[in-house]
């Protein structure tokens, strides 16, 4: 078993959709939870940031972690396809450990 | 504030040679973790450097080496290429000791062994 599975996709919805997406993690000793957006050739761009469980808000992004479950989730309000591209978590004991991404979902939104 | 930034942008390399990548930090930060991503696949962890050491590493072989300088700039170097070394390998810095794990990422090298 990965330490993080996450859906590669492709998810397509239309503009304006509350998008989902999610991964799942096995380490019960992981603390922190990112999400990063990744364009096309370029390199990935911190959008969410959460420690331990609870719901985060950023305008339209919401991060949300259960670490009873082992899974944490991203919501995108009001999609543009401006956000279409690829969604990757990322997850961390802390410390000197490295985070640990999984796949990533790659996101279109039709306009 | 001046983000992370990374060169070159493209390599290409022959099997066996060995390749230099290069890295400047975002400013104010004094962490530096290398990442390779294959095509299709989320970024692995390489290693970190903090204080011109080596701080933690992830699942590579010790020709996978690195440097961190005084500026907090920091170069990967991989001897003896393989094929599989191709990849997109990404920078990312964070500041040790107030949210270590926000790491921020530069555009990447994409390299390429033939």
């Amino acid at each position: 078993q990965k330490e993080v599975e996450q859906d590669p996709g492709p998810l397509s919805v239309p503009e304006g959709a509350i998008v989902s997406l999610n991964c799942t993690y096995s380490n019960s000793a992981f603390q922190y939870f990112m999400w990063y957006r990744q364009y096309s050739r370029k390199g990935p761009e911190l959008l969410m940031y959460t420690y331990s469980s609870g719901n985060k808000e950023d305008g339209r992004f919401t991060a949300q972690v259960d670490k009873s479950s082992k899974y944490i989730s991203l919501f995108i309000r009001d999609s543009q396809p401006s956000d279409s591209a690829t969604y990757l978590c990322a997850i961390s004991l802390g410390g000197a450990d490295g985070l640990t991404f999984g796949k990533g979902t790659h996101l279109i939104i039709q306009p | 504030e001046t983000g992370v930034t990374q060169s070159p942008t493209h390599l290409i390399k022959t099997r066996g040679q060995q390749v230099t990548l290069r890295c400047s930090s975002q400013s104010g930060h004094n962490t530096v973790s290398w990442y390779q991503q294959a095509l299709g696949q989320g970024p692995q962890f390489i290693f970190q450097y903090y204080r011109e050491e080596e701080n933690g590493r992830g699942n590579f072989p010790p020709r996978f080496s690195g440097l961190q300088f005084p500026n907090y700039s920091s170069e990967l170097n991989v001897n003896a290429l393989e094929l599989d070394d191709s990849a997109l390998y990404l920078c990312a810095s964070s500041l040790l000791g107030r949210g270590q794990e926000t790491q921020y990422f530069g555009p990447g090298t994409r390299l390429l062994v033939l």
